[in-house]
């Protein structure tokens, strides 16, 4: 089992609130990753990190931020939901000695009203 | 464009039974190959990782192939069990880039 903790599990807001989605491991990984992920379709990366103090933007477009102020915490910050931001959000961090591993957590299911 | 397509989209088959899934790539230059299960609602737990120079390697009931020349992978799962119900998704990954390719995955139902 992964040391990797996500929370909400699931989340439930109105439009135009500012959520934080909570992500946090116990492995020392270096690097976190935030992947998007709808039904039946394939994960898209969102953020991702490579240490503390780095952040950088993924393949998908996204409103989110992150920061990276600890090595093992990696908040994903959405300051207006909108019901287009409706999917499960997933967490990973790698291990560099694995052939950068993904562990993941067991995701945010946000759903925006 | 890095591309990653997973056959079939979806399975059923009996308990017991073995089956293969499939999965083509057209990342360039390659690195490695993954191999995920994902539950529902779950985040994906890895299976296997496999570089240019490994061809098969097992995890259990699981053995993933990898032809680099063809660009082809499977997945074999052997003596199938209910609780290998599950997504089962590709993952690419390029030499000197740092993010990776997903297939949209094969969805798996093992009946009793």
């Amino acid at each position: 089992e992964a040391d990797i903790y996500q929370t909400p599990r699931y989340l439930v807001i109105g439009t135009g609130k500012k959520i934080t989605l909570e992500c946090s491991q116990t492995m020392g990984h270096d690097k976190m990753y935030w992947y998007q992920q709808d039904p039946g379709m394939e994960l898209h990366l969102i953020h991702y990190s490579y240490g503390v103090n780095s952040t950088e933007k993924g393949d998908l477009s996204s409103e989110s931020t992150v920061s990276r102020i600890r090595t093992e915490h990696f908040p994903l910050t959405l300051e207006s939901a909108r019901p287009s931001h409706t999917s499960q959000y997933l967490c990973a961090s790698s291990d560099h000695r694995l052939k950068e591993k993904l562990f993941f957590g067991s995701g945010t299911q946000l759903s925006v009203l | 464009k890095n591309q990653v397509e997973q056959s079939p989209q979806s399975l059923i088959i009996l308990e017991g039974k073995n089956c293969t899934l499939q999965c083509n790539y057209t990342v360039s230059p390659f690195s490695n190959l993954r191999w995920y299960k994902q539950d529902t609602g779950r985040g994906p737990v890895s299976l296997t990782i496999m570089t240019f120079s490994e061809n098969t390697k097992s995890n259990g009931r699981y053995t993933a192939t990898l032809d680099a020349d063809t660009k082809q992978s499977s997945l074999h799962i052997t003596a199938s069990q209910l609780s290998d119900s599950a997504s089962y998704i590709c993952v690419v990954s390029a030499r000197g880039y740092s993010t990776l390719t997903f297939g949209k995955g094969t969805m798996l139902l093992v009946s009793p």
